[in-house]
Parts: structure tokens; sequence; C-alpha cells
């Protein structure tokens, strides 16, 4: 089984609908991270949370939130979809020294009409 | 903005070449580094990781570090076709809160 393991993999919505991309870990972090890609923009920061009473917005939060269920548990939500928020997810967790790497998540395409 | 700087490519390499893959950072605090290897459409995978300068190998793969003039670079000899893909540098620092990953370099290996 997958060490971090996103639901759904795959989700085609439209507009104005709400969505929430689930992230689930069994590596035992306390940090886990959101990040989008997009063709030629690389991966961008989403939200990430330290433990379950820390949250922080990333460099491109507008349009979404998050929910830290458990140090297991991390949700993304988009509140109202809009297309151009089309794009890969990714979660990703590290142990608590900031020189660990992160580890990612199979991602999640999803798609809005 | 802390930045990392990444050539996108295509960089092609024929077969049993070696690869070599550039990155540089502009936060002069910058303390660990990685190299990730995305396939397209799949997630990145931790290659690599190096905290201090100089060289580290691990089987095909070398890293190499300057922290003097800021950058970090990724050999891979024998390239193999199944190379192919992205790789991602990722730098952090002891004040950062996250990676800052650079957009990428896209390797083809050709046959």
């Amino acid at each position: 089984d997958a060490d971090v393991t996103q639901t759904p993999r795959n989700r085609i919505t439209k507009t104005g609908k709400r969505i929430m991309l689930e992230c689930s870990q069994t590596k035992g972090h306390d940090r886990m991270y959101w990040y989008r890609q997009d063709p030629g923009l690389g991966l961008r920061l989403i939200y990430y949370s330290f433990d379950v009473k820390d949250i922080n917005k990333g460099e491109i939060s507008d349009g979404y939130s998050v929910s830290r269920q458990a140090q297991a548990k991390f949700s993304l939500s988009l509140e109202s979809a809009i297309p151009n928020q089309t794009a890969l997810y990714f979660c990703a967790t590290s142990q608590t020294n900031s020189n660990q790497p992160q580890h990612f998540g199979d991602g999640t395409r999803l798609s809005i009409l | 903005q802390k930045e990392v700087e990444q050539n996108s490519g295509p960089l092609s390499v024929p077969e049993g070449a070696i690869a070599s893959l550039n990155c540089t950072y502009s936060d002069r605090g910058s303390q660990s580094f990685f190299w990730y290897r995305q396939y397209s459409g799949k997630s990145p995978e931790l290659i690599m990781f190096i905290y201090s300068n100089g060289d580290k190998e691990d089987g095909r793969f070398t890293a190499q570090l300057n922290k003097a003039s800021q950058y970090v670079s990724l050999l891979i000899r024998d390239s193999q076709p199944s190379d192919s893909a992205t790789y991602l540098c990722a730098v952090n620092s002891n004040s950062g809160y996250a990676l800052n990953f650079g957009k990428g370099t896209s390797l083809l290996v050709t046959p």
C-alpha cells in the first residue's frame, strides 16, 4: 500500500461545484502539504500544515481551503470550482526537521468543465 | 522571493552517455538540496539529496553541491531510455517552511 494516499485519483466536475480532495498517510509525518502542478508552471504550494493545529497558506491559496482532521489526514476543498483550477494536485508529507525531503502521493487529476 | 532555476530543456543525450542537469538557487541560507524524478502524469519521486559541499554518489546518480556558487547538479551515468523524465530540483533552508521547487528539466535519452 502507498504511504501517501490521495483520493480520488481522477475527477471531472462542473464549474461551481464543491470538491474535496483527500490525503492520508501512514508515514507518521507531522508535516503535510498540498500542491498543484500546471504545465510550464511547476509545483506551486497551496497550503501546508505542520501539525493538526498549525495550518498556513502557501503562494496560491485563494479559492481553496483545507482541513487537518488528524495527524494522518489533510484534505483540500474547492468551495466553488472554476475551470482555471483544472490541474494535477499533489499531497506531500515530511518529517518535522526542515532538512528532510517531502514524499508525494500519486496525485489527483482534476478537470473542471 | 527565493528562486530555484533550472533549464527547462529538453536535454537530449544518447543511451549510455552522461546526462548533466543543473540547478541554481538564490537563497544563501539554503541547507538541503533534493532531486526528484517525475514521469509524465506521475508524482515526483525522490532520487537524491545532498547537504554538504562536494559530491554524493548513489548508483548511477551523483549529486554535486557548490554552496559558494549556489548551484547543485545531478549527473546520471550510463543513461538509459527509462531515465527519460523531468527532473525537479528542490531547495530548503532552516528558515524555510517548505521546499522551493524549480520548474524542472526535461531529459530525453535516445536509444
